[in-house]
């Protein structure tokens, strides 16, 4: 199973709506990621989470907030967000630590959730 | 600061070879990956290069000079399906990758 899934595939929030976003891996990976990627544009690292602690902040701004209750899963929670903020935001996961070193593995993407904010 | 640039661009023939080039500037540098990605669809991993050299997987094969900050990207008997945005990413710290603008490849019949 080399699938990472993200729910829901489509979301519309308003501005003063709190919504949370959903990524779930069963490879036994222990790093995941959230980027969000504008039309036309490359991914932008947000957060990586390894071994269920933060270790990336990419200086989001906190009505992004994210969360790894499990080595399984990942959610974004977003509140007070702004129509810029519409994108794609993809999950990804790859296998973590080796030898006490983050390895640089391939990650795998998750379908994404296509964000738009009124 | 990092920076990495590729061709916005390319358009190639079915059948035909294309190259696509990468080049970085980039503070600290331990690999660079390239994902291709087709229209609203996520980035599926192609290749990661560290060490210098070509790395030949399929119709897909890879360059890397670690000395120039170059890459290139070299895609065989190309595929209408092979039509996609093809990004470049350099890892220069772990767990995070820093990603070029991408290059959108069109083939034409």
């Amino acid at each position: 199973d080399t699938e990472v899934t993200q729910t829901p595939k489509h979301l519309v929030m308003g501005m003063t709506n709190k919504k949370s976003l959903k990524c779930e891996q069963h490879m036994g990976h222990r790093a995941m990621y959230w980027y969000k990627q504008k039309a036309k544009k490359p991914p932008e690292l947000m957060f990586v989470y390894s071994y269920e602690k933060l270790s990336i902040n990419e200086s989001v701004p906190s009505r992004f907030s994210p969360e790894c209750p499990n080595s399984s899963l990942l959610n974004l929670h977003l509140h007070a967000l702004q129509p810029e903020d519409s994108a794609l935001y993809l999950c990804a996961s790859s296998r973590g630590l080796a030898g006490g070193q983050l390895t640089r593995d391939t990650q795998y993407f998750g379908p994404g959730t296509r964000l738009t904010v009124l | 600061g990092q920076n990495i640039d590729q061709p916005t661009e390319m358009t190639a023939t079915e059948g035909a070879i294309v190259q696509i080039n990468c080049t970085y500037q980039t503070s600290g540098f331990n690999g660079l990956f390239w994902y291709q990605q087709h229209a609203g669809e996520a980035p599926t991993f192609l290749s990661y290069n560290v060490l210098d050299g070509l790395e030949e997987k399929g119709r897909f094969s890879s360059f890397l000079s670690r000395s120039k900050g170059y890459s290139y990207l070299l895609l065989k008997e190309l595929q209408m399906k092979d039509s996609a945005s093809y990004l470049c990413a350099v890892d220069t710290n772990a767990g995070k990758s820093t990603f070029g603008d991408g290059t959108t490849l069109t083939v034409k019949p």
